[in-house]
């Protein structure tokens, strides 16, 4: 399988603890980015990265979060001292960078974090 | 007010039939957009880029009314495999951030 994939894909934790969660893009794509969606939402943007540097990051990305791509493949997202309002499906996609035409982006299965 | 707006539906309709939905965009600075198809506990996929043109692909159409700042999906002969949430997206340059709508639930009865 090529496509995006996403790790774990479920995660349940307690209150307090720290969560990290990983996302291997589509190989040859070089902008992969982070979404948090809820029950009858949309997603919603957290931040991106254009191979390993971090261009844009959404005010709902609290101190507590973190996302890291020190290789300008994989990513990783840490949650510190979770909370019950972090409870979210947790989206990765990836792109191509392209200077015309469509930047479709490709997501990942999500991984599920429901805070105790 | 949110940037982009969709009606969260749902939308019931019965097989065979013809079903449009629309959404709208506050800044007028967008300059891509997307209908994106979600199915239940399942991640987005693209279902059509939008072009100023307006676009089709099969049984889908899409629109765009820059003046109006809205786009429209239109699903001619809508099939059961149709059922899904719908999710129009904006950009703003292709190096931003895109902004999904919070979906519009369409449901195909036989």
């Amino acid at each position: 399988d090529t496509g995006v994939s996403q790790d774990p894909r479920h995660k349940i934790t307690k209150r307090g603890q720290n969560v990290t969660f990983r996302c291997d893009p589509i190989s040859e794509h070089n902008r992969l980015y982070w979404y948090r969606q809820t029950l009858g939402q949309g997603p919603e943007f957290l931040t991106y990265f254009q191979n390993e540097a971090q261009l844009e990051k959404s005010r709902l990305l609290s101190d507590r979060f973190s996302a890291e791509r020190p290789k300008g493949s994989f990513s990783t997202l840490e949650i510190q001292r979770t909370e019950q309002g972090d409870s979210a499906m947790y989206l990765c996609a990836s792109s191509l960078a392209r200077t015309s035409g469509s930047n479709e982006q490709f997501f990942g299965p999500g991984t599920r974090l429901t805070v105790l | 007010r949110k940037e982009v707006e969709q009606d969260p539906g749902p939308f019931n309709v019965p097989e065979g039939a013809t079903v449009a939905f629309n959404c709208t965009y506050s800044n007028s600075a967008s300059q891509s957009f997307f209908w994106y198809r979600q199915d239940c506990r399942k991640e987005p996929k693209l279902l059509m880029s939008v072009y100023s043109s307006g676009n089709e692909d099969g049984r889908f159409t899409a629109q765009l009314n820059r003046a109006s700042q809205y786009i429209s999906l239109l699903i001619r002969d809508s099939k059961l495999s149709d059922s899904a949430t719908y999710l129009c997206v904006v950009t703003r340059s292709s190096a931003s951030k895109i902004i999904f709508g919070s979906g519009t639930r369409l449901s195909i009865r036989p």
